[in-house]
């Protein structure tokens, strides 16, 4: 089993450009998670999905922020424009459905807006 | 409101114990996980907790209280690659949402 899979590891841009982060799920798993982690605010849910319907997008901190989940075995996250503050480390997550639904995390995208 | 508390930072010695504390006020409760996060990686399942009492799993053993809103992980048998950050988090529903997660205490262990 290869785990979720994000890409890229690291990007560095710059203020006002576009971001494209990306997600594959474990292949299975119903749901499909993104979270932000920094050091003030912890970690942070932004939206998931449910058989690649959005089900909650109330932490998308911005219009800036947009997430499709086109298929079962991809999901994008869109930053645009980018701000420094976007500045993060950026975390997709997928699980089965039902009581006990432990999450798994991929590697993360390390995000630098300059 | 929704308000997850852990201590920020705890430090201890090899062969110890430690036990982490948590605090939790959300509008729902469909239980409990600990997570453990190395520097620079993504965090990893270590517990789940739904009905009161202690899970235990090897050296680590996991504590709640629904009355109180409470729970902690303990940590037996301390060893260096015990240094990381332990995540609580609470599942608010019983249906496969998100985590709430807390900020994460930071453990030190020293030789």
């Amino acid at each position: 089993d290869a785990g979720v899979i994000q890409s890229p590891r690291h990007e560095v841009t710059e203020m006002g450009q576009e971001v494209t982060l990306r997600c594959k799920p474990i292949s299975g798993h119903d749901y499909l998670f993104w979270y932000r982690q920094t050091m003030m605010r912890g970690l942070e849910l932004l939206i998931y999905f449910n058989n690649n319907v959005p089900i909650d997008d109330s932490g998308m901190p911005e219009d800036r922020f947009s997430a499709k989940m086109p298929n079962a075995s991809f999901s994008t996250l869109k930053i645009q424009p980018s701000e420094p503050r976007d500045s993060a480390v950026y975390f997709c997550a997928s699980s089965v459905a039902g009581a006990y639904n432990e999450q798994f995390f991929g590697p993360g995208t390390r995000l630098t807006v300059l | 409101g929704q308000n997850i508390d852990q201590p920020t930072e705890m430090t201890a010695t090899e062969g110890a114990i430690v036990q982490i504390n948590c605090t939790y006020q959300t509008s729902g409760f469909n239980g409990l996980f600990w997570y453990q996060q190395h520097a620079g990686e993504a965090p990893t399942f270590l517990s789940y907790n739904v009905l009161d009492g202690l899970e235990e799993k090897g050296r680590f053993s996991s504590f709640l209280s629904r009355s109180k809103g409470y729970s902690y992980l303990l940590l037996k048998e301390l060893q260096m690659k015990d240094s990381a950050s332990y995540l609580c988090a609470v599942k608010q529903n019983q249906a496969g949402t998100a985590l709430i997660f807390g900020k994460g205490t930071t453990l030190s262990v020293s030789s």
